[in-house]
């Protein structure tokens, strides 16, 4: 089925790091969204880029979506302990279920 | 805090029993949507109810079911257990259906099934 592929699945880096995680579709995207669940809890909504080639910016976290809208990533920069978790990319393909997956999970080295 | 609801926090039954769990969404919200997720699955989307009407399936099972009441408030039914079934539900709500909503998720349910 239709399914948003995400890279890395597991990310380690040093604290002070920079980290980016990758999402690729084979067809075009209405949408996508980015979600981030810490260790224990539940997943929680950051942005939703619908516009293609967009950038979205929240404080050391930036959003980008394709210009063919196939891809999107997110980067994070200077990584601290709080971006511990895992982040998902999920997409609608059309209709109104998100098809999450299993995200890429990024621990922190201190 | 999401403002959405879920009990039981944990659920520990056996092989073979029915369990029910129960999700209150946000105040307002029409959509509640259900999610397993285990290690090796990653976030599978159940099932989505507006309004009381079933609204979209995804990988839900057939000993699986759900129904959404009149105020809103949405209970998963899972019968026939079986080891694999052991997993973390999650009850998600949004304001509308459609596809550009965001989705608020609750605490979520373990559940283990022995």
């Amino acid at each position: 089925g239709q399914q948003v592929m995400q890279i890395p699945q597991y990310q380690h880096v040093q604290e002070g790091e920079d980290f980016t995680t990758y999402c690729n579709s084979s067809t075009t995207l209405s949408n996508i969204q980015w979600y981030k669940q810490r260790p224990g809890g539940h997943p929680v909504f950051l942005i939703q880029l619908v516009k293609s080639g967009e950038v979205k910016k929240q404080k050391r976290l930036t959003f980008q979506f394709g210009e063919a809208k196939k891809n999107s990533s997110l980067h994070i920069t200077a990584t601290q302990t709080t971006d511990v978790g895992t982040y998902f990319c999920p997409s609608n393909f059309g209709n109104e279920k998100l098809t999450f997956g299993t995200g890429t999970r990024l621990t922190i080295i201190p | 805090d999401s403002g959405v609801t879920q009990t039981p926090k944990h659920l520990i039954t056996a092989t073979g029993q029915r369990v029910t769990l129960r999700c209150s969404p946000r105040s307002g919200d029409l959509s509640v949507y259900w999610y397993q997720q285990s290690l090796d699955q990653g976030l599978q989307f159940l099932i989505q109810y507006y309004n009381g009407e079933e609204r979209a399936k995804g990988n839900i099972l057939e000993r699986f079911s759900a129904q959404q009441f009149p105020d809103l408030h949405s209970e998963l039914n899972l019968s026939s257990l079986e080891l694999g079934d052991s997993a973390l539900y999650f009850c998600a709500s949004s304001g509308t259906s459609g596809l550009y909503n965001e989705q608020f998720f609750g605490p979520g349910t373990r559940l283990t099934v022995l």
